[in-house]
């Protein structure tokens, strides 16, 4: 079964810098999501993609977060100065979207991000 | 706004024992209902799904039913195993200004003894 992968499946950075998380859709699926989950609890909404632009974006993602679709197979997640409290794991996941809103939400594993 | 309400965790079953996780929402229109379950390191999976009042969604032994008038989908499974040690998400999603807008509940971790 097709699946959304994920990289890397850990990172670890300096606060201040930047980091990139790397995701690769399913193939044909049109909707693509990042979301971010702390110490393994709440699932936050962060930013959702279609047709190459952002479609509704949560008040975390601020103008630090960007995304991009590079090259019609990855989707990234950019965090241009990161800070501790972005110390999470964060969640790639896509739908087909195709006509019809009760597709489920395929995920990815996961990057933790760690943020010393 | 939409919004997803949980039963807080966590909850620790003996095996074989019942299992009730309450779920209920918030949300204009028919919006479908979603359990996703995470296990340890993982990322979440959709367990079942409801897209209209009074379906039940069920696998793996979970039962869910959509019920419009009490706006819950709570998750039920008659005798849990310790592989059912996760932690379960109830989810709705509904088509917002031309996207897919899926909606997290805050997530319920179960615990099964032996």
């Amino acid at each position: 079964e097709p699946e959304v992968t994920q990289t890397p499946s850990h990172q670890v950075t300096q606060m201040g810098q930047e980091v990139i998380l790397r995701c690769v859709p399913i193939s044909n699926h049109l909707y693509f999501y990042w979301y971010r989950q702390i110490l393994g609890q709440k699932v936050e909404f962060l930013v959702s993609f279609y047709n190459n632009e952002i479609s509704e974006k949560s008040e975390i993602f601020d103008d630090q977060f960007s995304v991009e679709r590079p090259d019609g197979s990855n989707f990234t997640l950019k965090i241009r100065s990161t800070k501790l409290e972005d110390s999470a794991m964060y969640f790639c996941a896509s739908i087909l979207g195709t006509g019809s809103y009760n597709s489920p939400l395929h995920f990815g594993n996961g990057t933790r991000l760690t943020v010393t | 706004g939409n919004s997803v309400t949980q039963m807080e965790g966590p909850v620790t079953l003996s095996e074989e024992a019942f299992l009730t996780i309450n779920c209920t929402y918030t949300a204009t229109g028919y919006p479908s209902l979603f359990w996703y379950v995470q296990y340890p390191g993982e990322g979440l999976q959709l367990l079942l799904k409801a897209t209209k009042a009074d379906d039940k969604g069920s696998n793996k032994g979970f039962e869910a039913t959509y019920r419009k008038e009490t706006t819950s989908f709570h998750l039920e499974k008659g005798s849990v195993q310790v592989s059912d040690s996760a932690v379960y998400f109830c989810a709705l999603t509904r088509p917002t200004s031309g996207t897919y807008k899926y909606i997290f509940g805050t997530g319920t971790r179960l615990k099964v003894l032996a």
